[in-house]
């Protein structure tokens, strides 16, 4: 089965583009969360979807960011303009109806120059 | 709200040694409880969970972790790890809300 699909795995851009990262969920899930790693705040969550519907953004760190989820199974996270300290690796998770379990996906590695 | 502290960083252990990572929880009713392992450049792989019943769960790769309400834990352990076992392991905990509290996580080295 196919798990939780990242695009791109690896994005190289410069201060001020626009950066637009992909995930489709495990099909059947109805939840998907993109969390932010970094070496000094570790995992933390962006934002959480149910059902298509955005649940909780209090993670999104500002109006740079922003996510949409069209359908049960696509999601984007895009940041623009995006800035050197957004350099991070990016995973998205999903979980099935009324489980607590995420699944992750591979993550993107991103660096803003 | 739920937090999750792992107190170890870092652990080096020996190829055939047993391991135990803590984690520790700080929740008022009965957590979900997770671990989850990271190997280097890799997403997060679920290891074991804890939902209910069974203090005592069985994962995957070997692992099991035990949950002690008394001392709001959930420790990881391996009887005999393989240098296939580095990596970083982090410790989770959710209630019931579907959102996850992740703990800082513990890097794994084994030496051979």
């Amino acid at each position: 089965d196919a798990g939780v699909i990242q695009s791109p795995r690896h994005e190289v851009t410069e201060m001020g583009q626009e950066v637009t990262l992909r995930c489709k969920p495990i099909s059947g899930h109805n939840s998907l969360f993109w969390y932010r790693q970094t070496m000094m705040r570790g995992l933390e969550l962006l934002i959480y979807f149910n059902n298509n519907v955005p649940i909780d953004d209090s993670g999104m760190p500002e109006d740079r960011f922003s996510a949409k989820m069209p359908n049960a199974s696509f999601s984007t996270l895009k940041i623009q303009p995006s800035e050197p300290r957004d350099s991070a690796v990016y995973f998205c998770a999903s979980s099935p109806p009324e489980s607590e379990t995420q699944y992750f996906g591979p993550g993107t590695r991103l660096l803003v120059l | 709200a739920q937090s999750v502290t792992q107190p170890d960083i870092h652990i080096t252990v020996s190829e055939g040694a047993s391991l135990e990572l803590r984690c520790n929880y700080s929740y008022g009713a009965t957590p979900y409880l997770f671990w989850y392992v990271q190997s280097p450049g890799q997403g997060l792989q679920l290891l074991l969970k804890y939902f209910s019943g069974d203090t005592l769960v069985q994962g995957i790769k070997g692992f099991e972790a035990e949950f002690k309400r008394s001392q709001s834990s959930f420790n990881l352990r391996k009887p005999s790890v393989h240098w296939s076992d580095a990596a970083e392991y982090f410790c989770a905990v959710g209630a019931g809300d579907y959102k996850l509290s992740f703990g800082a996580g513990t890097t794994v080295t084994v030496r051979a």
